[in-house]
């Protein structure tokens, strides 16, 4: 019963490197959200999904890009990384958007 | 602009006693309230939910009520045990007709139960 996996589960990065987190989930939800969370804040909402081939904005999305080709996938794309993505990253998924978010463990990412 | 506050960053409870966690919120529109409960180095997981339509809703330990004209949810949980030992968000979001429903958390609660 794997749920919401991400990957890696961390990562140092170099200032102006680029790279991919992964998310995948098994459970055929439609919908998935990625999110940001900082010290002492809340979850911040990145981009989310409504189904392959279509995503959309959240609250954050600057300095990110994301694809959705299949149910499953939902990677998240940093570009040019910069100091101000170090930060944990939390994949989620729901049947519904009206309904509750199963989330990943998250990717705890460090940008040097 | 915090459409979701929790005002205590922490809190601490004895094994056994009531913990009760706060979350206040601004947005009158909002339709479904959501608590998730957040162990480290894991991502959160639902705890319990409360429509607006409602003003209780209890699911064995855990009980959440809403009180729409102070815009104000808490969280009870009776009676408190060491593996409650969390932090815990709160969440809401409007429901609308489109199927864009974005939640909006607050910054969390840290509650240690002690022993």
């Amino acid at each position: 019963n794997a749920g919401v996996t991400q990957t890696p589960k961390f990562r140092i990065l170099k200032i102006g490197q680029s790279m991919t987190l992964q998310c995948t989930q098994d459970m055929n939800h439609n919908y998935m959200y990625w999110y940001r969370q900082d010290p002492g804040m809340g979850l911040k909402l990145i981009y989310y999904s409504v189904g392959a081939g279509i995503t959309d904005k959240g609250e954050v999305p600057n300095g990110y890009n994301v694809s959705r080709s299949t149910t499953e996938d939902f990677p998240l794309r940093l570009e040019l990384a910069a100091p101000s993505q170090t930060s944990v990253y939390f994949c989620a998924s729901s049947l519904r958007t009206n309904q509750p978010q199963h989330f990943g463990d998250g990717t705890r990412l460090s940008i040097l | 602009d915090q459409q979701v506050k929790q005002n205590s960053p922490s809190l601490s409870v004895q094994e056994g006693r009531i913990s009760i966690l706060n979350c206040d919120y601004t947005n009158s529109m909002f339709d479904y309230f959501l608590w998730y409960k957040k162990y480290p180095a894991e991502g959160p997981t639902f705890l319990i939910s409360i429509s607006s339509i409602k003003d209780k809703n209890e699911d064995g330990r855990f009980t959440v009520f809403l009180n729409k004209s102070a815009k104000h949810l808490s969280l009870h949980i009776v009676p408190s045990q060491p593996g409650d030992s969390a932090v815990y968000f709160c969440a809401a979001f409007l429901i609308s007709n489109f199927g864009n429903e974005k939640l909006t958390f607050g910054t969390g609660t840290r509650l240690t139960i002690i022993p």
